[in-house]
């Protein structure tokens, strides 16, 4: 079946810094979704991007389907950024979503 | 946006008792909904497709028997924990396609004791 990875597994920043959160995948996908995990365990839907470009706020995602990657941004990270983010692939001629391995974010105040 | 609901959203039971878990979309109908699972600092797994009017499909590894789903309708699939034993603690989420996408519950914490 379909892999999905994560990078870095664990990242820890300052309060303002940017970065950038990776995911790769092992085959071609129909839908491709960011999530954010709130530690009561609840999955916040960040971004539908299965191929492209979007903003919203602080947060960017783009996805080149053709090269099996998508990238989260966030810029001038705040504390409550912390969390643990997934990206999910929905893998072609399935409906099912396979979870990456997530990456740990830790924001410093 | 497309709702979707668990309950209960948190349960605690002895072991070798039974749990069930429902999962509902509040505004719009699913002929497929899955379950997930979810360890401490692991990401989620997918255990079974379950498609309304039919037989739910499990992944591999995920034994049928113990883990009943049951899709009754557009809008409800069960999950039943039979026998538990405190190994199945976990947290559980549920998701149902709905536009095109899909759309996550806020999930079930199970603690067997």
């Amino acid at each position: 079946g379909i892999q999905v990875e994560q990078s870095p597994p664990d990242l820890i920043l300052q309060e303002g810094a940017n970065s950038t959160l990776r995911c790769n995948f092992s085959d071609s996908v129909n839908n491709l979704q960011w999530f954010h995990q709130n530690p009561w365990g609840q999955l916040i839907n960040l971004f539908y991007i299965p191929s492209g470009t979007k903003q919203n706020g602080r947060l960017s995602a783009t996805t080149v389907a053709t090269e099996r990657y998508s990238l989260l941004y966030i810029s001038s990270s705040q504390t409550t950024d912390s969390g643990v983010y997934f990206c999910a692939v929905e893998s072609s001629g399935t409906y099912k979503y396979i979870f990456g391995t997530g990456t740990r974010l830790k924001v410093l105040a | 946006g497309a709702v979707v609901s668990q309950h209960p959203s948190w349960v605690i039971c002895k072991s070798g008792t039974s749990v069930k878990i429902e999962c509902r979309s509040l505004d719009f109908q699913a002929t497929t909904m899955f379950w997930y699972r979810q360890f401490p600092k692991q990401s989620l797994m997918l255990m079974a497709t379950s498609n309304e009017g039919s037989k739910a499909t499990y992944e591999q590894g995920v034994e049928k028997d113990k883990f009943l789903i049951n899709h009754a309708s557009l809008t409800l699939s069960t999950l039943t924990v039979t026998s538990a034993h405190p190994e199945d603690s976990s947290f559980y989420i549920c998701s149902a396609r709905g536009q095109g996408k899909q759309f996550f519950g806020p999930g079930t914490r199970l603690t067997v004791l």
